[in-house]
């Protein structure tokens, strides 16, 4: 299985600021077909499921503000969010799509501070 | 746009089967293009992938180790829709269960809230 690891597990930061979350996953994530990597971000808020933020590490999911970008690839991804809005206080989750069983990062829970 | 309906009960007995539906709406369940999940949410396991089920001239199925000796999960064309079957539950079972769309997963169902207890 591949295991996917975020950091850090929390995270405060100050409205109008960068939140940056990481997640590193034990095996590379990179799709050879098609050069990219099979890698998702979700946020997720109480009492809702998981929404799509990112996938194929850096491609925004339709809707999503552009203040949120994926980066990284192989095995180390971000996730930034720039001008951190009170609407983005959420678990975050990053995701490997590569191979079954698809597994999920343990969550980062983003605060404002 | 893909939305999925997830019906079942929210209380199943210990050693019973848990049974849910998730009916989809903007897309087949047959697309030779699409997968379709179920995941549970714990406190003590986190999100958790369960399975799949997609079409691609025939029919597949991936399950997790975890449950691979419990679980099903079936097509229903005539519906369009997806079941989910776990045999043998235990208070270990008890999560919020979810369907979804995709690899990258863009539609979810909203959660079902399942507690395994006597």
């Amino acid at each position: 299985d591949i295991v996917m690891t975020q950091s850090p597990d929390s995270l405060a930061v100050s409205l109008g600021e960068r939140a940056t979350i990481n997640c590193k996953s034990s095996h590379s994530t990179l799709y050879n077909s098609n050069n990219k990597n099979s890698l998702a971000w979700y946020q997720q808020k109480p009492g809702q499921p998981p929404k799509l933020l990112i996938y194929w590490a850096s491609t925004r999911e339709s809707g999503v503000p552009d203040r949120f970008s994926g980066s990284g690839s192989g095995s180390d991804f971000t996730l930034t969010i720039n001008s951190l809005q009170a609407e983005d206080v959420a678990v975050y989750y990053c995701q490997q799509y590569y191979s079954v069983p698809i597994t999920f990062g343990q969550g980062t829970r983003l605060e404002i501070k | 746009q893909v939305q999925l309906q997830q019906s079942g009960p929210g209380l199943v007995k210990p050693s019973q089967t848990l049974s849910l539906t998730c009916a989809i709406s903007g897309d087949s369940v047959s697309s030779n293009s699409a997968a379709w999940n179920w995941i549970r949410q714990s406190p003590s396991r986190g999100l958790e992938w369960l399975g799949r089920t997609y079409y691609r001239s025939k029919w597949y199925n991936d399950y997790a180790v975890s449950v691979k000796s419990r679980i099903t999960i079936n097509p229903d064309t005539s519906k369009n829709q997806f079941s989910l079957q776990l045999n043998s539950v235990t208070p270990e079972d008890t999560a919020v269960y979810y369907c979804a769309s995709g690899w990258g997963m863009r539609a979810w169902g909203k959660g079902t809230t399942v507690t395994v207890s006597s």
